[in-house]
């Protein structure tokens, strides 16, 4: 059961705009979304996160918006620089527990 | 900055072999999760200790499959009779309960290669 979904496998931008990686889930239980950054050869690391009292959190040049009735999140990274290309993947818990990923959108910056 | 340390980095053995990959989460972390991970998806969650007690294991978890994490410390995840559907990355995940709304820490995990 595909529980949290991304349904972008690739998203391509120039250096310098901006990344929208969108994320979709479907179990209203989850209180908790994060979103976490991948280079090859290493573990997830973590980049983000947002509580479901909340509908935006902002760290830097990246922002996470929850849309709680769509049951959407996503995340905006601006501006993008080429460093930024990795896998990212959008991931939803609830209490903290039972943390469920999405399969992942690899994000490539052109410079 | 010692993070969640996982060894070792790569394995490759036989079908049917017997492997066994350890973490060693970040030390003032008592909850330790494993996930496995295949080409084009996400980490799917198999078992979870707080402190030394494994509190919760996902069906993914066959009875080849066994994970210890005895003094509450590192974690071991050992695989039995290993067959080519065991081929992925093995990734070892820590945080702290109590807290309200933790990340959880990931390491570099263990790739698994079945021959």
């Amino acid at each position: 059961d595909q529980q949290v979904k991304q349904n972008s496998p690739s998203l391509s931008v120039q250096e310098g705009r901006i990344s929208i990686l969108n994320c979709d889930y479907t179990n209203s239980m989850f209180d908790y979304f994060l979103w976490y950054k991948k280079y090859p050869a290493e573990g997830p690391t973590f980049l983000i996160s947002i509580s479901s009292i909340k509908d935006k959190n902002e760290d830097g040049r990246f922002t996470v918006f929850l849309n709680k009735s769509a049951k959407h999140l996503s995340l905006h990274i601006v501006p993008s620089q080429p460093g930024d290309s990795a896998v990212y993947f959008c991931a939803a818990s609830v209490n903290n527990n039972d943390m469920r990923f999405g399969a992942g959108t690899r994000l490539t910056v052109k410079p | 900055d010692t993070g969640v340390s996982q060894n070792p980095r790569h394995k490759i053995t036989k079908r049917g072999q017997n492997v066994t990959f350890r973490c060693d989460p970040i030390s003032e972390h008592n909850r330790l999760y494993w996930y496995r991970q295949t080409l084009g998806q996400g980490p799917e969650f198999l078992t979870y200790f707080q402190n030394e007690a494994q509190l919760e294991k996902s069906r993914l978890l066959s009875d080849r499959f066994s994970a210890e994490r005895p003094k509450g410390s590192f974690s071991t995840l050992e695989i039995q009779r290993t067959e080519q559907g065991d081929s992925a990355m093995y990734l070892c995940a820590s945080d702290s309960a109590g807290g309200k709304n933790q990340p959880q820490h990931f390491g570099d995990g263990t790739r698994l290669s079945i021959l």
